[in-house]
């Protein structure tokens, strides 16, 4: 059973405009949240993260808002570039536990 | 800088051979993962270990065993490889005090003939 799910398989957008992956996930024990973001044939690279404590944290470009309530996790990208242009996986962990990783979203950016 | 290196970046094997898939981390993490990813699937954990000569079942671990004789290295084991088990298999390791982030290797793509 997918305890963390992206539901948007792809996305794609305009070079300078802003991006927006969407993750959900049913277990409220989570109290840690990333983003991971691979390129073909390579491993995936951390991104940014999230303690459950917090409701928004930025990096750069990057923004993941969380909400609670809703068990809902978001990435912005301000600008998107075209090497934003990869697969990008959510994941979630329970304190000493295992991650938990979605399915991704491919996303396009477009010169 | 943090290194995870996976030994082959691809691999063809025939079905019923028995397959290794090695992983090695030069930052003194003392957990260690096999991953496996598919499309539409995302990333399903085998396999992790704490420490040394520990090892714990993740969520599809039928078909795999590890080996964990070293802190720095961790083997992926495929007893009798099938055509199931073509997929991209991804390392990954992470302190165990904060266990606040996975670092990968590059996977090796695996076909099963």
């Amino acid at each position: 059973d997918q305890q963390v799910k992206q539901n948007s398989p792809s996305l794609s957008v305009q070079e300078g405009r802003i991006s927006i992956l969407n993750c959900d996930y049913t277990n409220s024990m989570f109290d840690y949240f990333l983003w991971y973001k691979k390129y073909p044939a390579e491993g995936p690279t951390f991104l940014i993260s999230i303690s459950s404590i917090k409701d928004k944290n930025e990096d750069g470009r990057f923004t993941v808002f969380l909400n609670k309530s809703a068990k809902h996790l978001s990435l912005h990208i301000v600008p998107s570039q075209p090497g934003d242009s990869a697969v990008y996986f959510c994941a979630a962990r329970i304190t000493g536990n295992q991650f938990y990783f979605g399915t991704g979203t491919s996303l396009t950016v477009i010169p | 800088d943090v290194k995870v290196t996976q030994s082959s970046r691809y691999l063809v094997k025939r079905t019923g051979e028995k397959v290794f898939l090695e992983c090695v981390q030069d930052m003194d993490h003392e957990n260690m993962f096999w991953y496996r990813q598919d499309p539409g699937l995302g990333l399903r954990l085998i396999y992790f270990s704490y420490d040394v000569k520990m090892k714990e079942k993740g969520d599809i671990p039928e078909g795999y065993s590890v080996s964990r004789e070293k802190k720095e290295r961790f083997s992926l084991i495929l007893e009798s490889a099938s055509t199931n088990q073509t997929s991209m298999y991804l390392c990954a390791s992470s302190l165990r005090v904060t266990n606040e982030k996975l670092f990968f290797g590059s996977g090796t793509q695996l076909s099963v003939l």
